[in-house]
């Protein structure tokens, strides 16, 4: 089946300590996105990537670090830099960046 | 300043309702879509339209371009129907670098 596999569905982690979120697709995606979601807020893009070996910063970079050295793999970083990290991310990818996007299941990381 | 509303934020029907949520954005876009995301969090989308109306099943989506305004509808609401339903809007001309409304959280009891 084709899809977007985020894992694991539930992340715990020290403080101070660099995690880093999987995300695979098996779409043939050109574009790939990851996405921040906090209580009563909407999702926030933190990255992007439109092709291989290439990504962008989103709106709320700092703290995070992604790469994109296949085409079906974007993994994010979750920096000891990043002052919030608790929160629920979600990967998502689109054939380009002009085609409707398609969703993973989501990590939820706790931070203690 | 939001560039995206939704309302309600939150929503009780009854089973077999007829539901409406609004959402209204400030810029000008190609397409809208509305999103679903159960309580596990995992988000599946429902809608992308651009003009006039869209219909899957029970669910129905509407959008007004010129007033900047679209709405999804659900027919004979389930229990099952009960999630989180956002809107989001491209920036730019990137249907993937997306805005997201809050979500309005819909319960349908049975």
């Amino acid at each position: 089946d084709g899809g977007i596999t985020q894992s694991p569905k539930y992340l715990f982690r020290k403080e101070g300590q660099n995690v880093t979120l999987s995300c695979e697709q098996n779409l043939n995606h050109d574009a790939m996105y990851w996405y921040r979601q906090d209580p009563g807020q909407g999702l926030r893009l933190i990255y992007y990537s439109q092709i291989v070996n290439d990504f962008q910063k989103g709106d709320i970079a700092e703290g995070y670090s992604v790469s994109r050295e296949k085409k079906e793999s974007f993994p994010l970083t979750v920096t000891s830099a990043q002052k919030n990290p608790t929160a629920f991310y979600l990967c998502a990818s689109s054939v380009t960046m002009n085609t409707e996007a398609f969703f993973g299941q989501g990590t939820r990381l706790t931070v203690v | 300043k939001n560039e995206v509303e939704q309302s309600p934020q939150n929503l009780t029907a009854q089973e077999g309702e007829f539901i409406t949520i609004n959402c209204s954005y400030s810029v000008g876009i190609s397409a809208l879509h509305w999103l679903q995301q159960h309580p596990g969090g995992g988000i599946v989308s429902l809608f992308m339209l651009s003009s006039g109306k869209k219909k899957h099943g029970r669910l129905i989506a509407t959008i007004n371009i010129q007033e900047k305004h679209s709405s999804l509808h659900i027919t004979a609401s389930h229990p099952r129907d009960s999630a989180v339903y956002i809107c989001a809007v491209p920036l730019g001309g990137s249907q993937g670098n997306l805005i997201f409304g809050k979500g309005t959280k819909l319960s349908v009891k049975p």
